[in-house]
């Protein structure tokens, strides 16, 4: 079967950690993305790739990081440095860019104690 | 300023009802997304469209680009319709999205 899979589905942290979420596709596209979600509060832009070995900063960056090695992977690091890291973390990909229709993963729920 | 606004917020229907989900905008973009979030988090891409109109059974979609507006309709709404539903515009590097329409829909 063919999706976008994120895992795990919760996690839990103690302050100061760095911490690893993982997103895989096999639809062979070529865009990746991820998005944070707060309670009572749309979807936002953490970073978005549209070709292996590159990726770009979406609205809210700072205190994350990602790579993007290979295509299926886009692996995205939640900082010590992000100040409020605990939220609802959103992987999608698409076949191209932005107006492409993207697929969601079913999510993470990161809490950080 | 938000550059996505969502109305209503909020919306309890009768199943049956024929439901209105509105998106208006202030960016330039070549393109509109709905998306429906379901309770438990995951997200689907109903409709991507950029002119017009889209039906997808009981959905349909229209856009105006020149009045920056757009709506999401439901016909004959059943309570599996329940969840959240976004407006997303990509407009140029950047990804706008709505906070969201949570629909309830009752027996």
């Amino acid at each position: 079967d063919g999706g976008i899979t994120q895992s795990p589905k919760y996690l839990f942290r103690k302050e100061g950690q760095n911490v690893t979420l993982s997103c895989e596709q096999n639809l062979n596209h070529d865009a990746m993305y991820w998005y944070r979600q707060d309670p009572g509060q749309g979807l936002r832009l953490i970073y978005y790739s549209q070709i292996v070995n590159d990726f770009q900063k979406g609205d809210i960056a700072e205190g994350y990081s990602v790579s993007r090695e290979k295509k299926e992977s886009f692996p995205l690091t939640v900082t010590s440095a992000q100040k409020n890291p605990t939220a609802f973390y959103l992987c999608a990909s698409s076949v191209g860019g932005f107006t492409d229709t993207q697929y969601f993963g079913p999510g993470t729920r990161l809490t950080v104690l | 300023k938000n550059e996505v606004e969502q109305s209503p917020q909020n919306l309890t229907a009768q199943e049956g009802e024929f439901i209105t989900i509105n998106c208006s905008y202030s960016v330039g973009i070549s393109a509109l997304h709905w998306l429906q979030q379901h309770p438990g988090g995951g997200i689907v891409s109903l409709f991507m469209l950029s002119s017009g109109k889209k039906k997808h059974g009981r959905l349909i979609a229209t856009i105006n680009i020149q009045e920056k507006h757009s709506s999401l309709h439901i016909t004959a709404s059943h309570p599996r319709d329940s969840a959240v539903y976004i407006c997303a515009l990509p407009s140029g590097n950047q990804f706008y999205f709505g906070t969201g329409t949570s629909l309830t829909v009752i027996p």
